[in-house]
């Protein structure tokens, strides 16, 4: 099947540094990448999603300036955030489509990054 | 307004019976609808996907069914293993739309 990496899996750093999160579809190209963040015991919640070459498109209250996403190719995107603070702490978790085969889109998830600001 | 709403209480039941989880959702017209597995820190892994013109679909132990009249789908995993003790997560896709929506999950524990 389908395989999506994240690097890193866990990054703990401090508040007003910024961190990035890379995602990746091994052995396939996503034509979409999709951004979540989850809290414990919440659903996924989308926060942005990108076509490679094109910028994200964010959701409802997403700060675009505070989540900087830059899908650069078909394999790879990345969200950075900046300046980050103790409440940007979450569970990041990254999907990729490999677009549309039979009129649905498969879609593959990351493992998943867990941000601590202190 | 859109809601996905699935059980927020735990399904706790016992090895060798039938689990069935339940996903309710409002004010949306699914293309298809998905179930996930989701275990602790992890994300989300693909189980199934099934249509809006499709009634059932099983892989497996588990079985999908959806009913957009009641605009429900019920996920049922038989013969269940501690194994299968996991986050379950319901998720859409709407017609004429591009994003999947998820529900929070329910939480199930497969006692031995």
């Amino acid at each position: 099947g389908a395989v999506v990496s994240q690097h890193p899996s866990w990054v703990i750093c401090k508040s007003g540094t910024s961190v990035k999160i890379e995602c990746r579809s091994l052995d396939f190209q996503a034509t979409t990448m999709f951004w979540y963040r989850q809290f414990p015991k919440q659903s996924l919640m989308l926060m942005a999603t990108s076509n490679e070459g094109s910028k994200a498109t964010y959701e409802q209250g997403v700060e675009k300036d505070k989540f900087l996403i830059n899908h650069a190719s078909l394999t790879l995107s990345t969200l950075t955030v900046t300046s980050a603070h103790p409440e940007d702490s979450s569970f990041y978790i990254c999907s990729a489509r490999a677009g549309e085969r039979g009129g649905l889109y498969e879609q593959y998830f990351g493992p998943g990054t867990r941000l601590t600001v202190t | 307004s859109q809601k996905i709403e699935q059980n927020s209480e735990a399904l706790n039941i016992q090895e060798g019976k039938t689990a069935t989880l339940t996903c309710n959702y409002t004010n949306y017209s699914p293309a298809y609808l998905q179930w996930y597995r989701q275990d602790p820190g992890r994300g989300p892994v693909f189980l199934l996907l099934i249509r809006e013109n499709e009634k059932e679909k099983r892989k497996e132990r588990l079985k999908v069914t959806f009913d957009t009249t009641l605009k429900q789908s019920l996920f049922h995993i038989t013969a269940s293993q501690p194994a299968d003790s996991a986050t379950y997560l319901c998720a859409l896709v709407a017609t004429g739309g591009f994003k999947t929506i998820f529900g929070a999950g329910t939480r199930l524990f497969v006692k031995a």
